[in-house]
């Protein structure tokens, strides 16, 4: 079974800019969810999807939005970068019960200049 | 708000020098609590869930437990292989996962 995936696996934008990052999920599984990882702040959480609605929301600025389509696969937007928004950015899928396991991706490393 | 401290920040071992790594949590209403490994450019691999205090769970050389207040991951006689960050997460009522910092564990031959 393939495992999640995402695309472009490397990006490099400028500041002001905004970028869309896409991620498709493990087959079958309804749920995806998105976090940014950091050196100094670790992993934090950004949005989780299902079926095509926003079911959970962390704490990130409205800069930072996304979306799930019918076949359940993402994308996550960030807008008007920062400099700080350099991260490496992970989406997780999972069946879509609610403590269920999320399986993550390889990650987008988003570099912003 | 849920924490999640992990203790230490990194451990050096000999092959065969078996070791625990430390998760310690305050959360409202633990719904699960997650183990993964991340290596270097990659996105966390899944270990294992334990639901409620007392439940342990293996997986060759890595044994996980949970208690009410912390989760230890035992990593019997390490391989060069298992060479990694491992990172705790927890499921609070609120469903959100927060993450530890991680325990960077590197094995020497």
């Amino acid at each position: 079974k393939a495992g999640v995936t995402q695309t472009p696996r490397y990006l490099i934008k400028t500041r002001g800019q905004q970028v869309t990052l896409s991620c498709s999920p493990i087959s079958g599984h309804r749920s995806v969810s998105w976090y940014q990882q950091t050196p100094g702040q670790g992993l934090q959480f950004l949005f989780e999807y299902f079926s095509e609605t926003q079911r959970n929301k962390g704490n990130f600025p409205g800069r930072f939005s996304g979306r799930q389509f019918s076949n359940s696969r993402s994308e996550m937007n960030v807008s008007t970068l920062e400099l700080g928004d350099s991260a490496l950015y992970l989406c997780a899928s999972s069946l879509g019960v609610r403590s269920d396991t999320q399986y993550f991706g390889p990650g987008t490393r988003l570099t912003v200049l | 708000e849920d924490q999640v401290t992990q203790s230490p920040e990194a451990l050096r071992l000999q092959e065969g020098e078996s070791s625990s790594l430390n998760c310690s949590y305050t959360v409202s209403g633990l719904r699960g609590l997650f183990w993964y490994r991340q290596d270097p450019g990659k996105g966390p691999e899944f270990l294992f869930t334990l639901y409620s205090a007392g439940e342990e769970k293996e997986k060759e050389r890595l044994k996980a437990t949970l208690t009410k207040k912390e989760s230890f991951l035992h990593i019997t006689a390490p391989k060069p292989e298992d060479s990694a960050t491992y990172l705790c997460a927890v499921q609070g009522g609120d469903y959100k996962l927060s993450f530890g910092a991680g325990t960077t564990v590197t094995v020497r031959a």
